[in-house]
This record gives C-alpha cells, sequence and structure tokens, in this order.
C-alpha cells in the first residue's frame, strides 16, 4: 500500500513570495491533516479535512495560510506572503477515519530567507 | 491551556541498559500515540493507547497508559543502536468528541551508544 505523498520535498523563498505544498494522502482515507513542525519541536496541527469539508481550522493563521482539499483526496497547503517564521517543516498525514491512527507524509522542508 | 511534557528531552543511554521516557498531559484525555521519527525522516507510528490500564509492546519498546493519572510511559529494555530516534508522544483531544486532533510534545531525543 502507497502512503502519503508530499511534493516538493524541500523549498527555499525569500519573504514576501508565495509558496504551495501538494498531499496526495493513502487511497480511502477519508481525514487529511497539515501540521507544521518547527525545528526541535513535535508537529502542530494546522488543518484537518473530513472529507472535502473543514473540520478544524482554528490553528491556521488565515491571514496568510490557506487550504483546500477540493475532490475529497489530494489536497493543497499555500503560504501567501512568506514570512521568515514559516520556516518548518509541514507535514501532511491520513487516517482512514476521524481518529484512526495518523499516517504522515515525507514533508517538504521549508526554508524563507 | 492543553499541555504534553516529555521528559527527558534528550536521552544519551548504552547499548543494553534499560530506561524509561514519560509523557505528562494537562487534560482528560481516552487516546495517547507514540511516534518514532528518525533524523530527516517522517514520523512512524509506534504505539495507540485505548483506554486507561493499556499496554502495548513490540520488540524493545512498551508503553503504557494511566489516564487517571495523565501520563504515559515509554520503556526501553536492553537498548541497541537501531533505537537511535527522536519520540514523540501525542495526546488526542477529543475526549467525548469526534475531531481526532492530535497535540504532540517536543519530543524526547534519544542516543544509543556502544
Amino acid at each position: 500500500e502507497a502512503g502519503v505523498a508530499q511534493s516538493p520535498r524541500y523549498k527555499i523563498i525569500e519573504k514576501r513570495q508565495s509558496v504551495a505544498f501538494w498531499c496526495n494522502p493513502i487511497s480511502g482515507h477519508a481525514t487529511l491533516y497539515w501540521y507544521q513542525q518547527i525545528l526541535g519541536q513535535g508537529p502542530k496541527l494546522l488543518i484537518q479535512f473530513q472529507n472535502n469539508g473543514v473540520v478544524d481550522d482554528s490553528q491556521l493563521p488565515k491571514d496568510r495560510f490557506s487550504a483546500e482539499r477540493l475532490k475529497g483526496v489530494d489536497s493543497t497547503l499555500k503560504i501567501q506572503p512568506a514570512k521568515l517564521e514559516d520556516s518548518a517543516v509541514y507535514l501532511c498525514a491520513s487516517s482512514q477515519r476521524i481518529r484512526d491512527t495518523q499516517y504522515f507524509g515525507p514533508g517538504t522542508r521549508l526554508t524563507v530567507l | 491551556e492543553l499541555k504534553v511534557e516529555q521528559n527527558p528531552l534528550f536521552l544519551s543511554m548504552q547499548e543494553g541498559k534499560n530506561y524509561t521516557i514519560y509523557c505528562n498531559y494537562s487534560t482528560t484525555s481516552d487516546r495517547l500515540y507514540w511516534y518514532r521519527q528518525d533524523p530527516g525522516k517522517s514520523l512512524e507510528s509506534l504505539f495507540v493507547l485505548l483506554s486507561n490500564g493499556a499496554v502495548k509492546q513490540e520488540g524493545r519498546l512498551m508503553a503504557s497508559l494511566d489516564t487517571k493519572a495523565r501520563l504515559s510511559t515509554l520503556h526501553i529494555t536492553a537498548a541497541v543502536h537501531d533505537l537511535s530516534a527522536t519520540y514523540f508522544c501525542a495526546v488526542d483531544l477529543s475526549y467525548g468528541g469526534s475531531q481526532g486532533n492530535l497535540i504532540f510534545g517536543k519530543g524526547t531525543k534519544l542516543s544509543v551508544k556502544p
């Protein structure tokens, strides 16, 4: 069974630029999560989708971050404009149902200069 | 504010020794996960603990959950180099609800030396 796929794996941008990350969850998984992991810390949930609806986006900085999961499968996370403090690894995870074990993708390492 | 505290944050062990990592959390929860992360890699699920008194074992790792004390432990028996990694506990926030939000600890970086 294929795991969670993410791209790109690395991205370097300058502050105030825009960036987008893509995630393809495990086939059949209804729930999709985006996390931000700053160096030396545990992942922090940004947004959770159930199929193509948002379950929780309370920790998403909505003035600059947006996410969508249009057909209930793939998802994109966008940052516009980026700030220096957005430098982190962005992890996508999926689970078969809400409250099931979450499986993580390899992450996208973002560096904002 | 919910807090998930792991200790120690750094652990250097000799091969063959035993040690325990602790995870304390500050709110009611009925579900706790342990994940492993190797440098530059993503998180790998190790255990899910679903009830008070739950104990799970896999190889040299054993995890337990005490929901009344709001404490989980990850015990390492006769450590080997391959166990070197960062270990995270994650508490499911949705007790009584249905969201499945996880709050992660800061992680314990384990280094096993010969």
